[in-house]
């Protein structure tokens, strides 16, 4: 079945640093990518999304891009701040008439101040 | 009360007990998902309502049983359930039509002792 993959499971890094999370996906009719974050004890919230018809999208400090030939995407999060510590996940779907949004297993990001 | 609510926010219950979970959307959305979320598990989805009607069950066991009267609220039963049906349930709505973020509500902590 559809498979979505994530790396690292775990993240540390320098206030100030990038970081950079990386998936892949198996199902090659997918075409849309979203990415959730999940504070602590919070509910998942969509920070950023694309489509399969561009390559790259930014939002302020965050960017993710996307190899639909590779099928691999990553999340890029540049000058990180400790409230960007969470769980992200990237998910993949095909975009149909219900989202049938396959979810990768998380990665869990640490920023230190 | 705005966006996906959810009650009990923290449930236990006996393996022979019946309970059920309760979610509603105030967002117009028009369809509805149930998700699992274990520790070191990707979220997984349980179920998806589309318009009102089942459109995918993702081989759950028959001691979750969904029900989903209309648009704005999604019921989870539950009976019979084992420990390892202990987690966060998520509920989430979307519009149909592909591409919308998914709105995800806070979750019901379930143990099952």
């Amino acid at each position: 079945g559809e498979n979505v993959e994530q790396h690292p499971s775990t993240l540390s890094v320098q206030e100030g640093d990038s970081a950079v999370i990386k998936c892949t996906y198996s199902d090659s009719a997918s075409n849309y990518f979203p990415w959730y974050k999940q504070e602590l004890g919070k509910r998942p919230q969509l920070i950023i999304d694309i489509r399969s018809n561009v390559g790259e999208k930014k939002d302020q400090r965050i960017a993710v891009t996307l190899n639909k030939t590779a099928k691999h995407f990553s999340l890029h999060i540049t000058e990180t701040q400790p409230e960007d510590s969470a769980v992200y996940f990237c998910a993949a779907s095909r975009g149909t008439s219900y989202d049938k949004v396959i979810f990768g297993p998380g990665t869990s990001l640490s920023v230190i101040p | 009360e705005t966006g996906v609510t959810q009650t009990p926010r923290h449930l236990v219950m006996g393996m022979t007990n019946k309970k059920s979970l309760k979610c509603e959307q105030h967002l117009g959305h028009n369809a509805m998902y149930w998700y699992k979320q274990s520790a070191k598990k990707p979220l997984e989805l349980m179920f998806v309502y589309s318009l009102e009607e089942r459109v995918e069950n993702n081989s759950v066991p028959s001691r979750f049983s969904p029900e989903c009267p209309n648009s704005s609220h999604l019921f989870l039963h539950l009976h019979t359930l084992q420990p390892e049906d202990s987690a966060l349930y998520l509920c989430a709505s979307s519009q149909v039509g592909g591409f919308d973020e998914q709105y995800f509500g806070p979750g019901t902590r379930l143990t099952v002792t």
